[in-house]
């Protein structure tokens, strides 16, 4: 159980354009989500938090008109990150966890992101 | 802000036990949490420990923690070739449940024949 896909896995895009990427908890009510970046050899970032039916809080440093973030259902959040440059290029992680689930937030494996 | 420290890399031989240790500075720390990331898969949970204790054991892991130190280590028994992963040490003043986690770096086990 608590199994979080995301997709796609990887995507390489132009610069310029926008890419969403999805999040699902497949058998469990995510009430929240995260949504962390991974560049090479470092650690994992936290962007922003997002509870179902709420506005996402962002990190800061993190634009929020840049990467929009959707949590419109127990078991779905999107980032779409919009006009993406090159310094976008990263690896996108999302998380879930259940409101039964107090300390533990179930990871997806990931999406890489290349905009050339 | 917080921050947390660990060592890039660890070898060991195989059947020895592995030592990963991590510092952090948020004193707020509620929770210490021990993360494996295999290539290609999500970060797996491999255990927790609250800031109130010292010490947890989980069959083959020990974790060890030294609050006024802000040290926490994680011990693996018997290392084996499929313990070769990253593994990332990470904090949360919350509960991983509520609130972000901020991560180490990451330890990369190696494991020599």
């Amino acid at each position: 159980g608590a199994v979080v896909s995301q997709h796609p896995s990887w995507v390489i895009c132009k610069s310029g354009t926008s890419v969403k990427i999805e999040c699902r908890s497949l058998d469990f009510q995510a009430t929240t989500m995260f949504w962390y970046r991974q560049f090479p050899k470092q650690s994992l970032m936290l962007m922003a938090t997002s509870n179902e039916g709420s506005k996402a809080t962002y990190e800061q440093g993190v634009e929020k008109d840049k990467f929009l973030i959707n949590h419109a259902s127990l078991t779905l959040s999107t980032l779409t990150v919009t006009s993406a440059h090159p310094e976008d290029s990263s690896f996108y992680i999302c998380s879930a966890s259940s409101a039964s689930g107090k300390h533990e937030q179930f990871f997806g494996p990931g999406t890489r992101l290349t905009v050339l | 802000g917080e921050d947390v420290e660990q060592s890039l890399f660890l070898s060991v031989r195989e059947g020895d036990s592995s030592v990963i240790n991590c510092t952090y500075t948020d004193s707020s720390s509620t929770y210490l949490y021990w993360y494996k990331q295999e290539p290609g898969a999500g970060l797996q949970l491999l255990t927790y420990i609250f800031s109130n204790m010292d010490m947890k054991q989980d069959q083959r892991l020990t974790v060890l923690l030294n609050k006024k130190d802000k040290h926490l280590s994680l011990r693996i028994a018997d290392t084996q070739t499929g313990d070769s992963a990253i593994y990332f040490c990470a904090e949360s003043t919350l509960g991983g449940g509520a609130d972000g986690l901020t991560f180490g770096k990451g330890t990369h086990l190696i494991i020599q024949p």
